[in-house]
């Protein structure tokens, strides 16, 4: 099983200020025959279901404001948040769609500072 | 509007059994993989299965060891889930949810449509 982790478990970033989540896999999720990774990027908030921002580990998904960008390749990932906004607290997952078993991280918590 | 809407959760007693229901709407159901995600109270997200658009391929999570079934009926728009002898460690809300892109027969995807979830207690 592919076993995702995820660093730091919980931060607080002032208002309009950078936030970067990191999430490493136990083996690499990068599909050398279409160079894709297969890794995507969830925010949860309180009784929501997770949302889908970031697939492919980094393309967007449609309607997610640019300020969240995902980036890495292999077995090492982040997201970053850019410029925080107050709507943007909640839970942020990785996960990986590699292989199964589905594997996703144990969540960040993104506090206002 | 794609929408997905689950169903059938409720409270039950360890050993029984419950069978949830995903009823999609606003896309073409028939030409995706589905899939069933849970989250146990204050816990992370946890992958349960996954079900071709023509169920001709299945996958599990390894810690459900045969109790679960998923299957799908294209004709009806709706995605299930029969759960087995049910354990409390099975508590926990229930998503249904949706592959990124359709025709996806040999592939994982993300998940880019999620259901509200629906509630499975396991209690005496």
């Amino acid at each position: 099983d592919i076993v995702m982790t995820q660093s730091p478990h919980s931060l607080a970033v002032s208002l309009g200020e950078r936030a970067t989540i990191n999430c490493k896999s136990s083996q690499s999720v990068l599909y050398s025959s279409n160079n894709k990774n297969y890794l995507a990027w969830y925010q949860q908030k309180p009784g929501q279901p997770p949302k889908l921002l970031i697939y492919w580990a980094s393309t967007r998904e449609s309607g997610v404001p640019d300020r969240f960008s995902g980036s890495g390749s292999g077995t090492d990932f982040t997201l970053t948040i850019s410029s925080l906004q107050a709507e943007d607290v909640a839970l942020y997952y990785c996960h990986q769609y590699y292989s199964s078993p589905l594997t996703f991280g144990p969540g960040t918590k993104v506090d206002i500072k | 509007e794609v929408q997905l809407v689950e169903s059938g959760g409720g409270l039950v007693r360890p050993g029984g059994s419950l069978r949830l229901s995903c009823a999609a709407s606003g896309f073409t159901f028939s030409t995706y993989t589905m899939n069933w995600v849970r989250q146990a109270p204050g816990k992370g997200l946890e992958w349960v299965s996954s079900i071709s658009s023509n169920s001709n391929h299945i996958y599990y999570a390894d810690s459900l060891k045969g109790r679960f079934t998923i299957s799908r009926d294209n004709a009806k728009n709706s995605l299930y889930l029969q759960m087995n002898s049910l354990r409390a460690e099975d508590t926990g809300v229930y998503y249904c949810a949706r592959d990124h892109a359709p025709y996806n027969y040999n592939d994982f995807d993300a998940f880019d449509i999620w259901g509200q979830g629906t509630t499975v207690t396991v209690s005496s």
